[in-house]
């Protein structure tokens, strides 16, 4: 699977975008990019993951450069809740997808 | 409610008890995974189940675990002889299958073990 690496940690001021960046210059054409995050003391939670376009829910958008090989997660509207581990990791369509958590980026939303 | 269940929520036991955790999938989900994560690590793949195929089991520690599964229903994960070593959040996790892929995964709140 491709790796991924992201800032270890940044932070925003609330009601402000958070944008969350990663790289994986090495994907490969069938892997997604895919973002779950993890409150502290709670189980990860699916925000977001696309494949070249770019996508947009409830939760974030998910920007990714033309070729691939970085990615943007965008809070538009960050909270106090918003404060987690974010992880940015890749995988494989067709595969099992034993997921595996690099160390993630830590956001941490001020008042 | 329609995400991932899982109980107890915390469990405290002593070295050396069995202990036998649950997870209720989200309805219609037919691939199952239970994962491990220590204090401040990543996630540890234990096992994974999907419909009536042979399970996944090659991320099991020891024989010490087992997990068994019920059709495409309640999913439950024994640990036998704990040891303090065992420690650690249990989470489980489930997603559909399109097409024999698995889709995105949809992860329960955890049982946090502590033994002993």
């Amino acid at each position: 699977d491709a790796k991924t690496t992201q800032p270890t940690s940044m932070d925003c001021a609330e009601g402000r975008a958070a944008n969350l960046p990663c790289n994986h210059s090495t994907i490969s054409g069938n892997e997604y990019v895919y973002w779950y995050r993890q409150i502290h003391s709670q189980g990860p939670q699916y925000i977001i993951h696309g494949l070249k376009n770019n996508e947009t829910n409830e939760m974030a958008s998910l920007i990714i450069t033309e070729d691939r090989k970085s990615s943007t997660l965008i809070l538009p509207h960050a909270t106090l809740r918003d404060t987690a581990v974010y992880y940015c990791i890749v995988i494989p369509l067709g595969a099992n997808s034993k997921l595996t958590f690099g160390k993630g980026i830590t956001l941490s939303v001020r008042p | 409610g329609a995400g991932v269940s899982q109980s107890p929520s915390n469990k405290v036991t002593e070295k050396g008890k069995d202990v036998e955790l649950r997870c209720d999938p989200i309805s219609g989900h037919t691939a199952l995974y239970w994962y491990r994560q220590r204090l401040g690590q990543g996630l540890e793949f234990l096992i994974y189940f999907q419909g009536n195929s042979a399970p996944d089991k090659s991320g099991l520690p020891s024989d010490r675990f087992s997990a068994e599964r019920t059709g495409e229903s309640v999913s439950t994960l024994t640990i036998q002889r704990t040891q303090q070593e065992d420690s650690a959040v249990y989470l489980c996790a489930s997603s559909r299958v399109i097409s024999g892929t698995p889709d995105t995964q949809y992860f329960g709140p955890g049982t946090r073990l502590t033994v002993l």
